[in-house]
């Protein structure tokens, strides 16, 4: 089945500061999505972007599907930005996702 | 616009009990619904689909099974937890199998 690696597992940052969160998966896809954990445990949709740029706010995604990677950019970095941020690809039939392990974020002011 | 609401938010479970969880969604008809769990510390896996009323596919062999009686309803339910099958387990939809999956608030749960 579908691998997907994210990197790096864990980040600390200054509030302030700008990251890059990084998902490989091995093969092609239909759908990728990007998810924030809050605290809670809910599961927040950043992005759905099996390809491409898209931007929201301090946010932006982008994904290569044909060198299967995506990116996560976080700018200016602050503490609600805290928490686990999943990558999530579909399954060859569609039917599921898969996730990475995460990247837990830590930003202290 | 569309909602999901799953509940309860947490529960504490002995060895044994039976086991209901519920999940519903507003504002669509005919999602596809999805059960997740998540173990402590990793990452979410996939235990059951459903494409419609009454259609339900399992993805791992398991203590749990699931159930679709209404369009827009989906329950997770065990006959007798095992300590194994506490965790985080959270509900999601979307409008077609591979498009964007939306999820619930989740519920933790603790057999003990």
């Amino acid at each position: 089945g579908i691998q997907v690696e994210q990197s790096p597992p864990d980040l600390i940052l200054q509030e302030g500061a700008n990251s890059t969160l990084r998902c490989n998966f091995s093969d092609s896809v239909n759908n990728l999505q990007w998810f924030h954990q809050n605290p809670w445990g809910q599961l927040i949709n950043l992005f759905y972007i099996p390809s491409g740029t898209k931007q929201n706010g301090r946010l932006s995604a982008t994904t290569v599907a044909t060198e299967r990677y995506s990116l996560l950019y976080i700018s200016s970095s602050q503490t609600t930005d805290s928490g686990v941020y999943f990558c999530a690809v579909d399954n060859q039939a569609g039917t599921a996702l898969i996730f990475g392990k995460g990247t837990t974020l830590s930003v202290s002011s | 616009s569309q909602t999901i609401h799953q509940w309860p938010a947490t529960l504490v479970q002995p060895v044994g009990s039976p086991l209901s969880l519920e999940c519903t969604v507003e504002g669509t008809s005919n999602p596809n619904l999805y059960w997740y769990r998540q173990a402590a510390g990793r990452g979410l896996q996939l235990l059951f689909y459903s494409v419609g009323i009454g259609q339900i596919s399992s993805e791992v062999p398991q203590n749990l099974s699931a159930s679709r009686p209404q369009d827009r309803q989906f329950i997770l339910s065990s006959k007798k937890l095992l300590l194994s099958d506490s965790g985080f387990y959270l509900c999601a939809w979307s409008v077609h199998l591979g498009t964007e999956a939306f999820f619930g608030q989740g519920t933790r749960l603790t057999v003990v």
